[in-house]
């Protein structure tokens, strides 16, 4: 069984509009929280990366948000543009091998003008 | 630019062949990793390398060989391929634990 579970699997968003991605993990104890940006036939992008004591972080129109006592974590892509259109991967590492790690399915999201 | 460097970018091979999946960084990351990526599944960790000489195995190591005779190169061989082998490859390096990955730009393989 995955442990890290992604939702919505796709999810399609007017230009300007603000959307969230759910990551729900089991992984524990855990390490680290990335997420990662993945274009169609590229490599994923790191955009975040959390400790298990932080709650938020930011870069730029990106907001991950966690919560270790739930084993929660969200995305939050604030006015989004045609270029948000990817899959958003959700990625857990465990706290004793940060080099082991979990990578969810992924969040497919298409921006539309 | 520096980054992570994978070839080739395409690859069909037949039942049984085996072939080298070439991975290279320019950042000195002690760090690097293969992953394969299936339709509608999460990157799965094949091998990795925490420095030149030292590899361990990742969840899906069967069928895949690797050796990291220096820190900036770390190939990945398939022994005898398989179409259970045909995937998107990825290989990734690291500064170290707590560090943001790198990824290359992947190698799309089909096994006939």
């Amino acid at each position: 069984k995955n442990q890290v579970e992604q939702s919505p699997q796709s999810l399609i968003i007017l230009e300007g509009k603000n959307c969230t991605l759910q990551c729900n993990y089991t992984v524990s104890p855990f390490s680290n929280l990335r997420w990662y940006k993945q274009d169609t036939g590229r490599g994923p992008v790191s955009l975040t990366i959390m400790t298990f004591s932080e709650n938020t972080k930011s870069n730029g129109r990106y907001t991950a948000t966690l919560d270790a006592d739930t084993k929660q974590s969200s995305l939050h892509i604030t006015a989004s543009q045609l270029s948000d259109s990817a899959s958003y991967i959700c990625v857990v590492s465990l706290y004793s091998n940060d080099y082991k790690l979990s990578f969810g399915a992924g969040t497919t999201v298409t921006v539309r003008a | 630019n520096a980054g992570v460097t994978q070839t080739p970018k395409f690859q069909v091979l037949k039942t049984g062949q085996s072939m080298t999946l070439q991975c290279a960084q320019d950042m000195n990351h002690e760090y690097m990793s293969w992953y394969r990526q299936d339709p509608g599944m999460g990157l799965r960790l094949i091998h990795y390398s925490v420095g030149a000489g030292i590899t361990d195995q990742g969840e899906v190591p069967n069928g895949y060989n690797v050796s990291r005779s220096t820190t900036e190169d770390f190939p990945l061989r398939l022994l005898s391929a398989a179409p259970s082998q045909t995937s998107v490859y990825f290989c990734a390096s690291s500064i170290g634990q707590g560090g943001g990955y790198t990824f290359g730009s992947g190698t799309r393989l089909t096994v006939v």
